[in-house]
């Protein structure tokens, strides 16, 4: 079956410091991947995605590349800060898989938090 | 306007009791899902509807149901709640059944249930 590992949280990183947050796949075929990012009392809300190998998704300083070789999908931004403070769900979706085109599965979800 | 929007957000009820969360999207989607969220904010897909037809319903008690009345509304009912329903339950809604292209989820802000 599908699914998604996360590196374990919770990560804590000082303002204007590097973020890694790793995140490998297991999925029949060649699944679209996603990056979604939940702040403290909201609901989940997509930060980037990509659809097929070597894509790279970006947003608001955040980018991730689809790497087939490795069956991964790391997140990374430049320079954190205390706004990015939240945690961060790594997902996929299979089109190869029947009813797994119809749902995403998520990881498990990393914590981040930001001082400043 | 909230585009997903769930009520109640808290719910405290003791075991055995039946409730139920009621969830609205005005984003014209045909898709619409539950998903629990547990303490360690790991995140399980429970039901799919599209166009008020189930299209996923994955291992879950059958003490959840739930009900489309329209493409627009998906309540949950939940019956002689136990201890370990105790969890934040998410709405979301997409644009279509097949996420492998867009992805794009919009979820509600969340209700969480407390079992005593």
């Amino acid at each position: 079956g599908n699914s998604v590992t996360q590196m374990e949280g919770p990560v804590t990183l000082s303002e204007e410091a590097f973020l890694t947050i790793n995140c490998t796949y297991t999925a029949t075929g060649y699944p679209s991947l996603f990056w979604y990012v939940q702040y403290p009392g909201e609901g989940l809300q997509l930060l980037l995605k990509a659809t097929k190998a070597d894509d790279k998704g970006s947003n608001k300083g955040f980018e991730a590349t689809y790497r087939k070789e490795t069956t991964s999908f790391h997140l990374e931004k430049g320079s954190v800060q205390v706004s990015d403070s939240a945690v961060y769900f790594c997902a996929l979706s299979d089109p190869y898989s029947g009813a797994g085109s119809y749902q995403l599965t998520f990881g498990k979800g990393t914590k981040l938090s930001v001082i400043p | 306007d909230t585009a997903v929007s769930q009520t109640p957000k808290y719910l405290v009820t003791q075991m055995g009791n039946d409730k139920s969360i009621k969830c609205e999207q005005n984003l014209g989607h045909d898709t619409m899902y539950w998903y629990k969220q547990d303490s360690k904010k790991f995140l399980k897909i429970m039901f799919s509807y599209n166009n008020k037809e189930l299209i996923i319903n994955e291992t879950v008690p059958n003490r959840f149901s739930p009900k489309s009345p329209d493409k627009a509304h998906l309540n949950l009912h939940i019956n002689s709640l136990e201890l370990g329903d105790s969890a934040v339950y998410f709405c979301a809604s997409s644009q279509d059944r097949s996420l492998a292209n867009t992805g794009e989820l919009f979820f509600g802000e969340g209700s969480r249930l407390t079992v005593l």
